[in-house]
């Protein structure tokens, strides 16, 4: 278990859609990074945040957003969703520090049919 | 652009005899180096590391090479256990001065099956 949590699991939605998914980081960890996990690839940094503010943006849609609450929980929102956004969206967290290890959620497998 | 390469989707190797899995990567500013296991519907678990000052890094059967001219590193497991079969992901960050961390840079994966 690596302390961070991901909710929801599995989530099942139609083209069109909007959904969120929501992050909690290790205790006391205040860096969250989104990273996107299509069939077969590895994983694409989508967005982090450090204690609040965006920090580093990589391959992330207009059509999605995030955002880290005061109590530094996570959401990552996905709106207008097409067949090509099902996929595993992991979350990780970190102290902040740069040579930090980074520890993932379980994830949270998205399908839009 | 793939900055970091897996060019081997699968390997397998017999229980007890050596893993090595391979990783090259492109970008010169990438400066710590860490090696995932995953398995089947859970989140990439941290296997060990290594920063771009040193060559070799070990932790238990987990060894962790890296030839920064040739931009390659390696993970060496010995020996291999059936429970280390499972996808390992390679992944590079840059910028280890960044107060608020980096971002991770991650190949493709290697699915490793260790038969008994």
């Amino acid at each position: 278990d690596s302390g961070v949590t991901q909710t929801p699991k599995h989530l099942i939605t139609a083209t069109g859609q909007r959904v969120t998914l929501r992050c909690s980081p290790r205790s006391g960890d205040l860096s969250v990074y989104w990273y996107q996990q299509s069939l077969d690839q590895g994983l694409q940094f989508l967005i982090q945040y450090y204690n609040g503010e965006e920090r580093a943006k990589g391959n992330i849609l207009e059509r999605f957003s995030a955002q880290q609450f005061p109590d530094l929980h996570s959401e990552l929102n996905l709106s207008s969703l097409e067949l090509g956004d099902s996929a595993l969206y992991f979350c990780a967290s970190t102290s902040g520090g740069g040579t930090d290890t980074q520890y993932f959620g379980p994830g949270t497998r998205l399908t839009v049919l | 652009d793939q900055q970091v390469k897996q060019n081997s989707p699968s390997l397998s190797v017999q229980e007890g005899r050596i893993s090595i899995l391979n990783c090259d990567y492109t970008n010169s500013m990438f400066d710590y180096f860490l090696w995932y296991k995953k398995y089947p519907a859970e989140g990439p678990t941290f296997l060990i590391s290594i920063s771009s000052i040193k060559d070799k890094n070990e932790d238990g059967r987990f060894t962790v090479f890296l030839n920064k001219s040739a931009k390659h590193l390696s993970l060496h497991i010995v020996p291999s256990q059936p429970g280390d079969s499972a996808v390992y992901f390679c992944a590079a960050s840059a910028g280890t001065g960044e107060t608020s961390g980096s971002r991770l840079t991650f190949g493709e994966g290697t699915q490793l099956t260790v038969n008994p």
